[in-house]
């Protein structure tokens, strides 16, 4: 079993839906969880990062944490083309001293057609 | 400004050669990454460095070497050992030890080197 495994894509939703991106991880000591968004060709950028469990909200953007069934989510609202981009799940496996070491998925591909 | 640097934008590689990528930041922060990313993967951690004079390999360390003599800069060897190395080369930082809560583990990702093998 992988470490962070995310929904297999793409993922195609037609503008203005909601899209919805999952992740699961293996270690039930994981502390923090970030969802980055990686362009094409491009380096990721941040979206959010989550710690307890819940939603959070930044926007149009939500993540969703529970920690006992062990994922994360991020849901996008009012998807739009410009959405369209690889998105990656970051999980701080293990905690502890081997804070800021993230272990990243494969990425979920999205595309928001109009 | 302040951010990540990286430099080549891209980069070639005969057989046999030795290359060093560079990572410079301004952000301050104690912690500096490098990944790798290959077509349709996700990041693989090659080393890190949470402070300057010390390094821990990643999970593919193996023909890369690295050093971390200044706060800002944290740059990467691929060496003749590493047979395989076309792929996208992404440095990041974070604050690390000097930040707080989740913040300190937040990182922030330099527009990354293409290395491309002749």
């Amino acid at each position: 079993q992988k470490e962070v495994e995310q929904n297999s894509g793409p993922l195609s939703v037609p503008e203005g839906a909601i899209a919805s991106l999952n992740c699961t991880y293996s270690d039930r000591g994981s502390q923090s969880f970030f969802w980055y968004r990686q362009y094409s060709g491009k380096s990721p950028e941040l979206i959010m990062f989550i710690y307890s469990n819940g939603d959070k909200e930044d926007g149009r953007f939500t993540a969703q944490l529970n920690k006992a069934s062990q994922y994360v989510s991020l849901l996008i609202r009012d998807s739009q083309p410009s959405d369209s981009a690889t998105y990656l799940c970051a999980v701080n496996i293990g905690g502890g001293t081997s804070y800021g070491k993230l272990t990243f998925g494969q990425g979920t591909i999205l595309t928001v057609h109009p | 400004d302040g951010g990540i640097t990286q430099s080549p934008k891209y980069l070639f590689r005969k057989e046999g050669q030795n290359v060093t990528l560079s990572c410079e930041q301004n952000l301050n922060h104690d912690a500096m990454y490098w990944y790798r990313q290959d077509p349709g993967q996700g990041l693989r951690l090659i080393y890190y460095s949470q402070i300057v004079n010390d390094f821990q390999k990643g999970d593919i360390a193996e023909g890369y070497s690295v050093s971390r003599e200044k706060k800002e800069s944290f740059p990467l060897t691929v060496t003749s050992a590493q047979k395989n190395p076309t792929a996208f080369y992404l440095c990041a930082s974070s604050s690390g030890l000097a930040g707080g809560g989740v913040s300190r583990e937040t990182q922030y990702f330099g527009p990354g080197t293409r290395l491309l093998v002749l």
